[in-house]
């Protein structure tokens, strides 16, 4: 079985850089399949941040493209989000997840638990 | 930019009824990237629907999708405890992943 579980700190200032891993186990990382994070600020929707392929190709929402890199370690089995910049706005729960790929679609199909950050000083 | 609106954005229900949650896109969406997840309270998201009609493993027949082009459904059929919760829909187009504003199912 899957899983995939968010580790890193839980308090970050503003104008700092947001660091957290996913940690994937049951399957290795670099099996044909994309990996993604997404976050939801308290009592808000979901929102993308991005994808990242084993090979490191990555793909990113507009909105915080310039200020996110996703990398990614098959050795460890694991991928990384960095946020850099944050404010306030920022603060959310950051869930890692594996984007599924089928002949029938595409989807998030596995998510881990959920990370709390908050931006604050 | 591909947005997707939810609604309705709430809808109070009583156990054993049945609920019908729309999902519009202001683009055409491939109905083989449309998607639909179910988060419960203090919960990850979980996949339900994918590919616009397809249950993911070990989600009740009670659970149904439908819809193309910029018109998607989700169906409830009846109403159990657990799915009162909040249902997301998903898109992806050129590269982009989009969600919808989420519709929450409670209990009337």
């Amino acid at each position: 079985q899957l899983q995939l579980q968010e580790s890193g700190p839980g308090l970050v200032k503003p104008s700092e850089t947001l660091s957290l891993t996913c940690t994937v186990s049951g399957d290795p990382i670099s099996h044909s399949h994309y990996w993604g994070w997404i976050r939801q600020p308290p009592g808000q929707g979901l929102e993308w941040i991005g994808n990242i392929f084993y090979s490191g190709s990555t793909h990113y929402n507009p909105s915080l493209k310039s200020r996110v890199i996703i990398s990614i370690d098959p050795s460890e089995n694991r991928f990384s989000l960095n946020l850099s910049s944050v404010t306030a706005a920022d603060t959310a729960i950051y869930y890692c997840a594996r984007w599924g790929i089928s002949w029938l679609g595409e989807s998030f199909d596995y998510w881990g638990q959920g990370a709390l950050v908050i931006v604050s000083s | 930019e591909l947005e997707l609106t939810q609604s309705p954005g709430t809808v109070s229900l009583s156990p054993g009824e049945r609920a019908t949650l729309s999902c519009r896109a202001s683009q055409t969406v491939s109905s083989s990237y449309l998607t639909w997840y179910q988060q419960r309270p203090g919960q990850a998201p979980r996949l339900l629907i994918y590919a616009a009609s397809n249950r993911a493993t070990g989600i009740p027949d009670r659970f149904g999708g439908s819809g193309s082009g910029t018109d998607f459904t989700l169906t409830i059929s009846r109403l159990e405890p657990e799915d009162f919760a909040v249902y997301y829909c998903q898109q992806y187009d050129n590269s982009r992943v989009t969600f919808g504003g989420g519709t929450t199912v409670e209990i009337k």
